[in-house]
């Protein structure tokens, strides 16, 4: 079985701070984890993916995140926040290695950038 | 590439009518999901296409919902009769897999519909 946890509801941030969003998962075998953004009345929208290699990702927008097989976390990171990053993210984990193709979605996290 | 397309955006209905949602996926790609976002449930998949075939209804609600894709362009979901319980935003996603390798490509959704059942 595969699940992921977002354990914060909410993060806010001043603008030009560094912000992280917290994730972390379980799976049986090697995960594949991605980041979603959800901006209001609109549909999810891919940030980045770990499959395999380097810990840290980058995607879009300036948004990188970590991978760590011991802690089984995949945090969001960005060193400095905009106030148009405001938005609602969602982490999503499918195991990888033949697994599910199916992914499972975090709660999601509501990110408050704040000037 | 215009992304995947949903019709309606919005829909307001009386309980008892029959709905339907429809999704037209990105050309190319051969899995399409579809989920439900509410405020207490968050995002729920309802259904997965693989191919136009279902894999997986496990998450469909009930027998009041059915989801259908005739081809690879085009995807309903239909809810008969609807319920004030129904009232959420449904999302159409769609992907590619690679059969015979660990695909891992990522989702593209659509806009959403936000269905209003009165």
């Amino acid at each position: 079985a595969q699940s992921v946890a977002q354990p914060e509801d909410q993060v806010k941030v001043a603008e030009g701070n560094p912000l992280t969003v917290k994730c972390t998962y379980s799976v049986s075998g090697n995960p594949y984890l991605f980041w979603y953004v959800q901006y209001p009345n609109r549909g999810l929208q891919f940030l980045l993916k770990y499959i395999t290699g380097d810990n840290l990702v980058k995607g879009s927008y300036g948004f990188e995140a970590e991978f760590n097989k011991s802690q089984t976390s995949f945090h969001l990171k960005k060193p400095s926040a905009l106030v148009s990053d405001s938005a609602l993210y969602f982490c999503a984990v499918r195991e990888g290695s033949g697994g599910s193709y199916i992914p499972t979605f975090g709660r999601g996290t509501s990110l408050i950038v704040h000037p | 590439d215009a992304g995947v397309i949903q019709s309606p955006r919005h829909e307001v209905t009386e309980m008892g009518q029959e709905v339907t949602l429809r999704c037209k996926p990105i050309s190319g790609h051969n899995s399409l999901f579809w989920y439900r976002q509410t405020m207490m449930r968050g995002l729920e998949l309802l259904i997965y296409f693989n191919n136009n075939v279902p894999i997986d209804d496990s998450g469909m609600p009930e027998d009041r919902f059915s989801a259908k894709m005739p081809n690879a362009s085009f995807s309903t979901l239909k809810i008969q009769p609807s319920e004030p319980r129904d009232s959420a935003v449904y999302f159409c996603a769609s992907s590619y897999r690679v059969w015979g390798s660990y695909s891992y490509n990522e989702q593209f959704f659509g806009p959403g519909t936000r269905l209003t059942v009165l």
